[in-house]
């Protein structure tokens, strides 16, 4: 079963928007993280936050982690075209106050950004 | 510095045909993964080896068999391809678990016909 739940399920906005996507999950996790597929691509990682963050910056990506709320979300800021790609989140869930050294993902946004 | 290599990229069998799909890291990692993509369905987790000497099996296991042969290699057996098992395939690794996140293999695209 699906940890993540990636909303929404697409997203198409102009080049220089930002673009937000949210990912909701139900059990109690270590850390979340965010990975990005191009087309017909392997996925790369973008960022990590763990529990005990509540938000986390790497050049025009912000996450942010609500764990009262199960649920975390990714902000690309002045979007480019070269960022049109699949965005999944994918969980490292608690077990027994440790992990449990597999990753669970969503389904996934897909992101298109018009030029 | 390769990173993941997934061999074949591509492959095409009949049902009920075998094969193995190779993956190799040359980073040092402790953690294997073998995924698989389906439209739709995001990745879901076939089978795992956190460290050397060890495998477990994950969400979607039947069907499939595994073997970490070295801790560089892990590899992902079909002993008798059916259609369900037509999918994108992806290997993945990990030096520490909870401070890194996966590098991924660029995948084999599989059909079983």
């Amino acid at each position: 079963s699906q940890q993540g739940e990636e909303d929404p399920q697409a997203l198409s906005i102009q080049e220089g928007e930002n673009a937000t996507m949210n990912c909701s999950y139900k059990t109690s996790i270590n850390n979340l993280q965010w990975y990005r597929q191009n087309s017909g691509r392997g996925l790369v990682h973008l960022i990590l936050i763990r529990s005990n963050e509540r938000e986390k910056h790497s050049g025009r990506l912000r996450v942010t982690l609500d764990t009262s709320k199960k649920s975390s979300s990714l902000l690309i800021t002045a979007s480019r075209a070269a960022d049109t790609a699949s965005y999944f989140c994918a969980t490292d869930a608690e077990k027994s106050g440790g992990s449990n050294y597999k990753l669970t993902f969503g389904k996934g946004t897909l992101l298109t950004v018009n030029p | 510095n390769a990173g993941v290599t997934q061999t074949p990229k591509f492959q095409v069998l009949k049902t009920g045909q075998s094969m193995t799909l190779q993956c190799a890291q040359d980073m040092n990692h402790n953690s294997m993964y073998w995924y698989r993509q389906d439209p739709g369905m995001g990745l879901r987790l076939i089978y795992y080896s956190a460290s050397e000497g060890t495998t477990d099996k994950g969400e979607v296991p039947n069907g499939y068999n595994v073997s970490r042969l070295n801790k560089r290699e892990f590899s992902l057996r079909l002993e008798s391809a059916a259609p369900s098992q037509t999918s994108v395939y992806f290997c993945a690794s990990i030096l520490t678990f909870g401070n890194y996140g996966y590098t991924f293999g660029s995948g084999t695209r599989l059909t079983v016909v």
